[in-house]
């Protein structure tokens, strides 16, 4: 079946740092989305991608879709502490329409103050 | 504006019991997924719901397992006969009916420990 990777499995950083999280995949997706999940609670959505090349910002947030469709990457610009947690990429077969989505193991955000 | 609801929060079953789970979609979402969550992973799709319908449970288990959005009410994801491996968080999630369809909003799951 279908796999998004990713990896590392945690990332530890400095506040007020950058971070990037890459996600990757065997087969196409063409819409690409990214998820934080806190302990106890669901996914929340951070940022939906449905163009090719597409690039798109929310906040300190900026994520771009993949020229190839096949990977995604997430950027946080000058980390907090309210950064912490476990971000999800997920991609769905179908632009826009509903469908399942396909996720990521996700990579564990830790931001030393 | 209410988001996802699931009930209960947590739930606890010795083997052999039945389990239901609920979910109220977000106002005005009429599509409702169910996901599962084992420790250290990510979100596993077992099955797409429109009211009334089955749209896709090609990630649901064929046995023990069902899922149904009726007319009025919210959706019930039921496993019956429960056993050790089907402790997990399960997640609910909708979506509206537009262009923007693949955006699911998650509700805070429910937390299935089988004894």
């Amino acid at each position: 079946g279908q796999q998004l990777n990713q990896s590392p499995q945690s990332m530890f950083i400095q506040e007020g740092e950058d971070v990037s999280m890459n996600c990757t995949s065997s087969s196409i997706f063409n819409t690409w989305l990214w998820y934080k999940q806190e302990p106890g609670e669901g996914p929340v959505l951070l940022i939906a991608l449905y163009k090719a090349g597409e690039l798109t910002s929310n906040g300190r947030l900026t994520a771009q879709f993949g020229i190839t469709r096949k990977d995604s990457f997430l950027n946080i610009s000058a980390s907090i502490p309210s950064d912490v947690g476990i971000y999800f990429c997920a991609g769905a077969a179908l632009t826009g329409a509903n469908s399942k989505l396909t996720f990521g193991k996700g990579i564990t955000l830790s931001v030393r103050p | 504006n209410a988001g996802v609801m699931q009930n209960p929060r947590h739930l606890v079953r010795r083997r052999g019991q039945e389990a239901r789970l609920r979910c109220s979609p977000m106002k005005g979402h009429s599509h409702v997924y169910w996901y599962r969550q084992l420790p250290e992973e990510g979100l596993k799709f077992m099955v797409y719901l429109q009211k009334e319908n089955i749209i896709d449970e090609s990630g649901m288990p064929k046995e023990r397992f069902s899922a149904e959005f009726p007319k009025e009410g919210p959706s019930i994801l039921r496993i019956q006969q429960v056993v050790r491996g089907d402790s997990a968080a399960y997640f609910c999630a909708s979506s509206p009916t537009s262009g923007r369809g693949n955006e699911q909003f998650f509700g805070p799951g429910t937390r299935l420990t089988v004894l």
